[in-house]
């Protein structure tokens, strides 16, 4: 089993919708939880942290559940533009300082 | 600001031969990353230094694989002698840990290295 394991999609939705990510962890000790956005052949680049509280940057919300150890995404009003594979990222913490990647949920949006 | 500056974008090369990946982290930046991306594995963490020190280089795959960081501002990737097997995209990462665990990765563009 993986560390961090994400439905590789992809999600095909239309513009304007709503679609949700999840990525489960299996290190119950992890420290830290990111969602990164990488472009086809480019970097991957941080999108945003998640907190314990949740948090909310624009059209984005990430949520993080601990007892059930998966984190969130959720993007509203998709545009073109996101159409992107979205990489869950999680720091072990405990000492180490690793930063493991999931494989990516690809999503597509459709005008 | 300079973000994580990689060289070469490119490197195509024949099996058997040394490979060499540089990397300069953003100044400041405590924590560099070499990462390897293919499609069926994802990105997969190599090694990592802290303060120029190597601190966990168990994703190194295999002995012809090795990494240095002769100082703050410089890094490479050695692979000697490469295989086809070897084909990936190779991204270097920094990071500064002024917020511990919460610190995140900035990434250079990626060298893309095909073996043939």
């Amino acid at each position: 089993r993986k560390e961090v394991e994400q439905d590789p999609g992809p999600f095909n939705v239309p513009e304007g919708a709503t679609v949700a990510f999840n990525c489960t962890y299996s290190n119950s000790a992890s420290q830290s939880f990111f969602w990164y956005r990488q472009d086809c052949r480019k970097e991957p680049k941080l999108l945003m942290s998640v907190y314990s509280s949740g948090n909310e940057d624009g059209r984005f919300t990430a949520q993080l559940n601990r007892a059930s150890q998966y984190i969130s995404l959720l993007i509203r009003d998709s545009k073109l533009s996101d159409s992107a594979t979205y990489l869950c990222v999680v720091n072990r913490g405990s000492g180490t300082y690793k930063y493991i990647f999931g494989t990516g949920t690809r999503l597509k949006v459709l005008a | 600001d300079a973000g994580v500056i990689q060289s070469p974008r490119h490197e195509v090369t024949e099996m058997g031969q040394e490979v060499t990946l540089r990397c300069k982290p953003i100044s400041g930046h405590d924590y560099l990353f070499w990462y390897r991306q293919t499609m069926m594995r994802g990105l997969e963490l190599l090694i990592y230094f802290n303060n120029n020190v190597p601190i966990d280089d168990s994703g190194m795959p295999e002995d012809r694989f090795s990494a240095k960081m002769p100082n703050a501002s410089f890094s490479t990737l050695k692979i000697q002698p490469s295989e086809p097997r070897d084909s990936a995209v190779y991204f270097c990462a920094s990071s500064f840990s002024d917020r511990g665990y919460n610190s995140p990765l900035h990434f250079g563009n990626g060298t893309r290295l095909t073996v043939t």
